[in-house]
């Protein structure tokens, strides 16, 4: 099993431009997740799903759209990139229900700098 | 609000030292916390979960609702445990959301 992959790993836009990120997980998860890692700032929550068909804003959601079309894949879109949304970007996926005991299984991560 | 505090961005240990990376939280409700831990060039992994009061890679966490802290111990540290270590709090309900601290890079010197 690959788990939780990413795709771009790297990526360079100039601000104004657009670009869909992809996650996707073979562990047949209800749950997905998009955080960005900024340097001081630990780890943020953009959106998040908890399945097929819907999505939910986190912290930060400003300037992002996400979909979830089908169970396995979670999308991260940027319709007009900002140099403020330069950062690492990575897609989780977890068990559905609250649990002390249902960890998230990250992916290896997207650096996307905006120009 | 919910909240995780890592005070510490960084931690310098010489091999063999005890490590304590402090973790403190704000929350209403019952709380489950998770270590979590990004070794250089790889991606986040759970290290342990408070509910399981596990030790995983000579590492332990106790939560003490009294001081609202879950921090992380290991009375000898190697080499190989250098990384970034994240608190990480359950948030949200049914939803499994978790709010992260900030992170502290422990570095273990030879």
């Amino acid at each position: 099993n690959a788990g939780v992959t990413q795709t771009p790993k790297f990526r360079v836009l100039k601000t104004g431009q657009s670009m869909t990120l992809l996650c996707a997980q073979d562990m047949n998860h209800e749950y997905m997740y998009w955080y960005r890692q900024d340097p001081g700032m630990g780890l943020r929550l953009i959106h998040y799903s908890v399945g097929e068909g819907t999505t939910a804003k986190g912290e930060v959601p400003d300037g992002y759209n996400v979909s979830r079309l089908k169970k396995q894949n979670f999308l991260l879109g940027l319709e007009s990139a900002a140099p403020s949304q330069t950062s690492v970007y990575f897609c989780a996926s977890s068990p559905p229900g609250s649990s002390g005991r249902n960890e998230q299984f990250f992916g290896p991560g997207t650096r996307l700098t905006v120009l | 609000a919910q909240r995780v505090t890592q005070p510490e961005k960084l931690l310098s240990v010489f091999k063999g030292a005890p490590v304590e990376l402090k973790c403190n939280y704000s929350y209403s409700g019952s709380p489950e916390l998770f270590w979590y831990v990004q070794y250089s060039r790889q991606r986040l992994q759970l290290l342990l979960r408070h509910i399981s009061r596990e030790s995983i890679k000579g590492f332990t966490a106790d939560l003490n609702k009294g001081e609202t802290s879950f921090h992380l111990k290991k009375p000898f540290a190697q080499e190989e445990d250098s990384a970034m270590y994240y608190c990480a709090l359950v948030y949200g309900g049914a939803t499994n959301k978790l709010i992260f601290g900030t992170g502290t890079l422990l570095a273990v010197q030879p």
